[in-house]
């Protein structure tokens, strides 16, 4: 069965360092977001992206994000200049069309600013 | 915006015996209700999942069921087994399109043997 995977599964970066983010979602889905869950609370949602754009994000998704699909597979989300508190658990999650319900989730990267 | 509140945040049960999480959302034009399951360091495995034109879905120990009008949803657990311990999610989403997954706080469930 296919699955969203995501790279690298840990990120360690120093505060005020840029870090991207990597996600495969599966091949013939359509949407795509990003989701992040700091360390024992709720997952909450960043960001969504269809046919080339962002669809809706949130308060926490400012200026110093930024979301890129940059050929036919990848999904990509870029942190300008870390701060302490976007450690987390980020999770990238797919689905199918425009019809269907589920969303699929990557296994998570977790992301260290130090 | 939609909330989803969540309850309760830890519960402990024995081997065997039922346990119940519920949720209640805001957003009356939610429609999609799945449910999360999420082991430590691993991501959300969705269990079970209802839309708003269906009043319970069952499979096999789990079942969901939603009050539409009372604006909440919950998970029953029968039969519960230590495989079953982790921290379940609810969330509530607009269903088709693009629409985010709004998730409670999460439950921590324990089974003891």
């Amino acid at each position: 069965e296919p699955e969203v995977t995501q790279t690298p599964s840990h990120q360690v970066t120093q505060m005020g360092q840029e870090v991207i983010l990597r996600c495969v979602p599966i091949s013939n889905h359509l949407y795509f977001y990003w989701y992040r869950q700091i360390l024992g609370q709720k997952v909450e949602f960043l960001v969504s992206f269809y046919n080339n754009e962002i669809s809706e994000k949130s308060e926490i998704f400012d200026d110093q994000f930024s979301v890129e699909r940059p050929d036919g597979s990848n999904f990509t989300l870029k942190i300008r200049s870390t701060k302490l508190e976007d450690s987390a658990m980020y999770f990238c999650a797919s689905k199918r069309r425009d019809s269907s319900y589920e969303q699929y989730f990557g296994p998570g990267t977790r992301l260290t600013v130090t | 915006g939609e909330n989803v509140e969540q309850h309760p945040s830890t519960l402990s049960v024995q081997e065997g015996d039922s346990a119940v999480i519920k949720c209640t959302y805001s957003d009356s034009a939610s429609n999609y209700f799945p449910w999360y399951k999420q082991e430590l360091g691993k991501r959300p495995q969705l269990i079970i999942d209802i839309r708003s034109n269906v009043g319970e879905k069952k499979d096999q120990r789990i079942a969901v069921t939603l009050n539409k009008t009372a604006k909440h949803f919950s998970l029953h657990i029968t039969e519960t087994q230590p495989e079953d311990s982790a921290v379940y999610f609810c969330a509530a989403s607009w269903g088709t399109g693009f629409q985010k997954l709004v998730f409670g706080t999460g439950t921590r469930l324990l089974v003891s043997p």
